[in-house]
């Protein structure tokens, strides 16, 4: 089972809501992933949890907040976010160190 | 600074026929290689992988071969499907154990395969 699952599917929000997205693996990965992608473009790194703690910050902005409350749990919490950052946000999992990473469905956010 | 590079930015193949898409990267630290698939508003899907320890990767219709000395990696799809159409990105890391669980995506191949 190689399944990253992440909720939610879509999600509009405005530019003073707070708003969450999760992703959750059952395949006992212990690095977890956010990356952002905007249209015809690549994956693009925004953090790294290895072990739970945060190991890579990309240098993102401050109104995108990480947490990693389990092993197999992976959030991402918005507040104040700018219409810039409408973008599919995905979830991936792997092997620490450096692996294959498997990426789940992604968020389609649209921030209004 | 682009490390992996795909210079096409699209291709279009018959169905049956194969498609070669290619990547060439710059970092002589990158070790281990990955193709990923991406439809449209989903998540990439993984496909295949190569470590720099081989030069050629096989599962069933795909294939990836490794040129270290050229740096260049190439993905081959025999015979190729419609269902095959998607955008392809080659991603590359300083692999497993390589101290960074960073990929380096190149900026995808557009394939499309017609009936």
């Amino acid at each position: 089972d190689t399944e990253v699952t992440q909720t939610p599917k879509h999600l509009v929000m405005g530019m003073t809501n707070k708003k969450s997205l999760k992703c959750e693996q059952h395949m006992g990965h212990r690095a977890m992933y956010w990356y952002k992608q905007k249209a015809k473009k690549p994956p693009e790194l925004m953090f790294v949890y290895s072990y739970e703690k945060l190991s890579i910050n990309e240098s993102v902005p401050s109104r995108f907040s990480p947490e990693c409350p389990n092993s197999s749990l992976l959030n991402l919490h918005l507040h104040a976010l700018q219409p810039e950052d409408s973008a599919l946000y995905l979830c991936a999992s792997s092997l620490p160190g450096g692996d294959t990473q498997y990426f789940g469905p992604g968020t389609r956010l649209t921030v209004l | 600074d682009q490390q992996v590079k795909q210079n096409s930015p699209s291709l279009s193949v018959q169905e049956g026929r194969i498609s070669i898409l290619n990547c060439d990267y710059t970092n002589s630290m990158f070790d281990y290689f990955l193709w990923y698939k991406k439809y449209p508003a989903e998540g990439p899907t993984f496909l295949i992988s190569i470590s720099s320890i081989k030069d050629k990767n096989e599962d069933g219709r795909f294939t990836v071969f490794l040129n270290k000395s050229a740096k260049h990696l190439s993905l081959h799809i025999v015979p190729s499907q419609p269902g095959d159409s998607a955008v392809y990105f080659c991603a590359a890391s300083p692999g497993v154990g390589g101290g960074s669980e960073k990929l380096v995506f190149g900026k995808g191949t557009k394939l499309t395969v017609n009936p």
